[in-house]
């Protein structure tokens, strides 16, 4: 069965400062990931995706993530963090298994606390 | 567009009421989800519909119900409420396209407490 797993709960980091957060998968063939913000009472908003190609993976807001094969690894970063980055987010790896082309598989979620 | 909206924001339900969570989506999207969200268990997936007419279950289906008659709407329905109902549930849509590999658009959410 495909998974993902956020290992941090949270993640407390100065403004300013590089910020990682971290996410690990267990796919049967290529893995799709996905990475989503959530801000308080929102929706999920889109991030970044990896398909295939380059390792590192840019998106919105100034968010990249690292795609490591060999530690089955999907980090986001950003070199410099704001405080409105805090937020909660959510990595994710597309289903492919059976027939479910289009479910997604959700990490638990790790919450980003910038500090001023 | 609006994009994806979800009614109602807020609900409270006494156990054993039904209702029904309502979803719309203009993007004109072939793909729809529900899905709750609970602390420390992230999102989880309730049912899934890949177009109209079609619907499918998704982890955690028992108590609750979906139908797809229109590409726009995709309500999920709580026949007999219970107090393991309370959650933050969401709907998300997407499309086909780049080999499926699409990101989802989400709706704001529906906060539901069921005492």
């Amino acid at each position: 069965a495909q998974s993902v797993a956020q290992p941090e709960d949270q993640v407390n980091v100065a403004e300013g400062n590089p910020l990682t957060v971290k996410c690990t998968y267990s796919v049967s063939g290529n893995p799709y990931l996905f990475w989503y913000v959530q801000y308080p009472n929102r929706g999920l908003q889109f991030l970044l995706k990896y398909i295939t190609g380059d390792n590192l993976v840019k998106g919105s807001y100034g968010f990249e993530a690292e795609f490591n094969k060999s530690q089955t690894s999907f980090h986001l970063k950003k070199p410099s963090a704001l405080v409105s980055d805090s937020a909660l987010y959510f990595c994710a790896v597309r289903d492919i298994s059976g027939s479910g082309t289009y479910k997604y598989i959700f990490g638990t979620g790790t919450r980003l606390k910038v500090l001023a | 567009n609006a994009g994806v909206t979800q009614t109602p924001k807020f609900q409270v339900l006494k156990t054993g009421q039904s209702m029904t969570l309502q979803c719309a989506q203009d993007m004109n999207h072939e793909y729809m989800s529900w899905y709750r969200q609970d602390p420390g268990m992230g999102l989880r997936l309730i049912h899934y519909s890949v177009g109209a007419g079609i619907t499918d279950q998704g982890e955690v289906p028992n108590g609750y119900n979906v139908s797809r008659s229109t590409t726009e709407d995709f309500p999920l329905r709580l026949l007999s409420a219970a107090p393991s109902q309370t959650s933050v549930y969401f709907c998300a849509s997407s499309y086909s396209g780049q080999g499926g590999v699409v990101p989802q658009y989400f709706g704001p959410g529906t906060r539901l407490l069921v005492l």
